[in-house]
């Protein structure tokens, strides 16, 4: 069963507007990271938010958490048509084991 | 630099032939991982270990098979190939910390036909 659904399934900006994209999981966790998969490639960690976090920030991207809502976000500010990607988070557990979700297709137009 | 490498790139076989698909670190990740991807399904865990000799199965398991003999290999077995293994494959390590960085390979797009 997946345990985060990113939200929406697909997007599509203009280059330097800014792009947020969700995520819903189902229980508890111990921290929650985001990927980005451009298209034929392997999947690269953007950044990582533990349970006890509620906002992290690492250059243009901004990710939320809010462990009561079970949910997440991730703003990808001024965005670049190279941030076109394939995006997703993914939960870690007790049982360490991280799940991903289904992702989000950004499409950013030049 | 360290990485992590898959082989091979593409591989297209037939129903019921043994595939095995190569995953090769060179980080010293005590951990690795194989997950499928497919359309719909984001992606989805095979099988991990977390050192030599240690195999554990994940959420899709069935008709794979792997085995850890050393740090830095987790090859993957399909045993008797099926339509439904048509995936591409992904293997990814991390250092065994808790919340610690996935480190992926490039992928290996399979087609079972």
């Amino acid at each position: 069963s997946q345990q985060g659904e990113e939200d929406p399934q697909a997007l599509s900006i203009q280059e330097g507007e800014n792009a947020t994209m969700n995520c819903s999981y189902k229980t508890s966790i111990n921290n929650l990271q985001w990927y980005r998969q451009n298209s034929g490639r392997g999947l690269v960690h953007l950044i990582l938010i533990r349970s006890n976090e509620r906002e992290k920030h690492s250059g243009r991207l901004r990710v939320t958490l809010d462990t009561s809502k079970k949910s997440s976000s991730l703003l990808i500010t001024a965005s670049r048509a190279a941030d076109t990607a394939s995006y997703f988070c993914a939960t870690g557990s007790t049982t360490y084991k991280y799940i991903f979700g289904t992702g989000t297709r950004l499409k950013v137009l030049a | 630099d360290a990485e992590i490498t898959q082989s091979p790139r593409h591989k297209i076989t037939e129903t019921g032939r043994q595939v095995t698909l190569a995953c090769h670190q060179t980080w010293n990740h005590n951990n690795m991982f194989w997950y499928r991807q497919d359309l719909g399904h984001g992606l989805r865990l095979i099988h991990y270990s977390y050192g030599v000799q240690d195999t554990n199965k994940g959420e899709v398991s069935d008709g794979y098979s792997v085995s850890r003999s050393n740090t830095e290999d987790l090859p993957l077995t399909l045993e008797s190939a099926a339509s439904s293994q048509t995936s591409v494959y992904f293997c990814a390590s991390d250092n065994g910390l808790a919340g610690g960085t996935q480190y992926f390979g490039p992928g290996t797009r399979l087609t079972v036909l």
